[in-house]
């Protein structure tokens, strides 16, 4: 069965500094897909980054990158120039597929509280 | 676009009581799904709609649990009755059906649910 760990309950950075948080996940499938949501505390999950598993470029996406390492299943978000806004929830997820129905589910890691500090 | 709609935003609500939630997606998503995410854990799929036909509910205690998706557009979630565990945010989520949900799903703001 598929989970993903996230191992740092809480962290924080101080405004303006690079902060990496970090994620395993364990899998016998070859192709997913990895994603990184942010729940601020307006409680709404939104979508930072995501990651095919069949690249080997790490994504970005502005001040967000990752750096996955397929062979050691390592995820971890790499959040440069850290602003106050960036204080939330971090959560880590792996996209499994269902093959009886060819639909995919989520799997969320425990989440990383992340707070910046002025 | 506008996203996706949930209500209430809070309910509170006393042990054996009857609560409902209702979700209205981006519109043209052809998936809905209803998450429970209890304090300090991740979002765990409660059950997953594809138009108004069920794809996944294996999570879902259908004993106090209930949901539907009428004309593969809104939905809502119920519980009857409320168990003090219940306390928990129901986060609704819609995405475009596979393989274009691999872009990621939207979210709405959920339903923070305190039963006492």
């Amino acid at each position: 069965a598929q989970t993903v760990t996230q191992s740092q309950p809480e962290m924080s950075v101080q405004e303006a500094e690079t902060v990496t948080l970090s994620c395993t996940y364990d899998t016998s499938e070859n192709n997913y897909y990895l994603f990184w949501y942010k729940q601020p505390p307006s409680r709404q999950m939104i979508l930072v980054i995501r990651q095919e598993a069949y690249k080997q470029q790490n994504a970005t996406e502005n001040r967000f990158s990752v750096n996955f390492q397929k062979a050691a299943k390592s995820f971890s978000l790499k959040i440069s120039d850290s602003q106050l806004g960036d204080t939330a929830m971090y959560f880590c997820a792996f996209m499994k597929h269902r093959a009886t129905s060819g639909t995919y589910k989520y799997i969320f890691g425990t989440g990383t509280r992340l707070k910046v500090l002025a | 676009e506008a996203g996706v709609a949930q209500s209430p935003r809070y309910k509170i609500i006393e042990k054996r009581q009857s609560v409902a939630f209702w979700c209205n997606p981006i519109s043209g998503h052809a998936t809905l799904y209803w998450y429970q995410q209890i304090l300090g854990q991740g979002p765990k799929l409660l059950i997953q709609f594809q138009n108004n036909g069920v794809v996944d509910d294996s999570q879902l205690p259908k004993d106090r649990f209930s949901a539907e998706r009428l004309k593969g557009v809104d939905s809502t979630l119920k519980i009857q009755p409320a168990k003090l565990e219940d306390s928990a945010v129901y986060l609704c989520a819609s995405s475009q059906p596979p393989p274009r949900s691999l872009d990621g799903y939207t979210f709405g703001s959920g339903t923070r649910l305190t039963v006492v």
